[in-house]
């Protein structure tokens, strides 16, 4: 069974400029989560989606963080414009359904360094 | 709100021996999960373990097993045997057993394996 799959895996950009981030969940899952990993903490989540509708995204900054799941399967977080506070880890994980008994598999992260 | 401490920022241990890595928690509910997740340098978060508050037995997997304190609100991770490869950042993490809600993680343990 394919895993999560993220892209790209890394990203060097300048404050202010644009960018974007691509999740592709596993086979059948119905819930996606993007997480943000800052250095020395644990990740965070910003916007979990059930199908293609959003469940929770209380912590993502909308004024500049946007995301979106198309179809129910892919997703794509985007930066717009980036601060140098953005610079962590985006994690994007997945699982077959919302309830906590469902384990979540995390993908292998995209890290992103605004300079 | 919920929140996930873990107090030892980096331990270490002999390869073959025991440690113990701590985690306490706050929470007004009674039923919850709390996991313990592996996330190796460079490599994607795995879950370790995962206990459900309702079970007063204590989870096991293999070389891993947890000493839940429900009263305590504690939960700490036991590896056993300890081998190179369980050198990794550990993150604590707890979530409600029903709805939404989210993952909350602890901010880590580094944890370094001697030879």
């Amino acid at each position: 069974e394919a895993g999560v799959a993220q892209s790209p895996r890394y990203k060097i950009i300048e404050k202010r400029q644009s960018v974007a981030f691509w999740c592709n969940p596993i086979s059948g899952h119905a819930t996606l989560y993007w997480y943000q990993q800052i250095l020395g903490q644990g990740p965070k989540l910003l916007i979990q989606f059930q199908n293609n509708g959003v469940v929770d995204d209380s912590q993502l900054p909308k004024d500049r963080f946007s995301a979106e799941r198309l179809k129910g399967v892919d997703s794509t977080l985007k930066i717009q414009p980036a601060k140098l506070e953005d610079s962590a880890v985006y994690l994007c994980a997945s699982s077959q359904l919302t309830s906590g008994r469902y384990e979540q598999y995390f993908g292998p992260g995209t890290r992103l360094t605004v300079t | 709100a919920q929140t996930v401490t873990q107090s030892q920022p980096e331990m270490s241990v002999q390869e073959a021996e025991t440690v113990t890595l701590s985690c306490t928690y706050d929470t007004s509910e009674s039923d919850y999960y709390l996991f313990w997740y592996k996330q190796p340098p460079s490599r994607q978060m795995i879950l370790v373990i995962r206990q459900e508050a309702y079970k007063q037995q204590n989870a096991t997997e293999n070389r891993f097993s947890v000493n839940f304190q429900k009263a305590a609100k504690s939960f700490s991770l036991k590896i056993s045997d300890s081998q190179l490869g369980d050198a990794a950042m550990y993150f604590c993490a707890y979530r409600r057993r029903d709805g939404s809600e989210k993952l909350v993680f602890g901010k880590g343990t580094k944890l370094t394996v001697n030879p």
